[in-house]
């Protein structure tokens, strides 16, 4: 029972580059979350998917996509990158409302 | 939009001084808080969470109050520790229409305890 797990672990992009952040969780929980966090600023919600076949924007969702693939799998994906989205990004899950959330370890992304 | 703001941004205690951090709320609908450890280069853990039917809960060494009257909730920590030096992180949600939710964090405590 791994969790939540998140690939790659760490990337370094070239502005105007493209990727996509990965996650799966086996904990079969419907709700599934994307974050960032930056120094001083907390975990910042950019996307999040209450169930299969359904997204819908956070925070600051701005030059990001989604795309939840199945139950287990919920994707991000940067078309272009900038380096103000250098940060770390965390993939949690969680099965309903009211309960805790469980992240992932994490993805350090930097663009220069 | 929902706001959820956290008091201090660093903390400095000796150890086995108490240790308290606030956060208050924006949107009156949350009814769910957690609170969230982070280690330096971990992820973010639950240590404990309050629903709104309740005042308070306690385990161990750490206790959360919350006061929805005046939306603010506080994480409280005694006899700390070296290994409770972390960034500590508060949260609120609630659920939207149609049965979605989404939490909301503070930016975080640094706590630091010294030996």
């Amino acid at each position: 029972n791994a969790g939540v797990t998140q690939t790659p672990k760490f990337q370094v992009l070239k502005t105007g580059q493209s990727m996509t952040l990965q996650c799966a969780q086996d904990m079969n929980h419907n709700s599934m979350y994307w974050y960032r966090q930056d120094p001083g600023m907390g975990l910042r919600l950019i996307y999040y998917s209450a169930s299969e076949g359904t997204t819908d924007k956070g925070e600051v969702p701005n030059g990001y996509n989604v795309s939840r693939l199945n139950k287990r799998e919920f994707s991000l994906r940067l078309e272009s990158a900038a380096p103000s989205q250098t940060s770390v990004y965390f993939c949690a899950s969680r099965p309903e409302t009211e309960s805790p959330l469980h992240f992932g370890n994490g993805t350090r992304l930097t663009v220069t | 939009g929902e706001n959820v703001e956290q008091h201090p941004s660093t903390l400095s205690v000796q150890e086995g001084d108490s240790a308290v951090i606030k956060c208050t709320y924006s949107d009156s609908a949350s009814n769910y808080f957690p609170w969230y450890k982070q280690e330096l280069g971990k992820r973010p853990q639950l240590i404990i969470d309050i629903r709104s039917n309740v005042g308070e809960k306690k385990d161990q060494r750490i206790a959360v109050t919350l006061n929805k009257t005046a939306k603010h909730f506080s994480l409280h920590i005694t006899e700390t520790q070296p290994e409770d030096s972390a960034v500590y992180f508060c949260a609120a949600s609630r659920v939207l229409s149609g049965g979605y939710n989404k939490l909301i964090f503070g930016a975080g405590t640094r706590l630091a305890v010294h030996p």
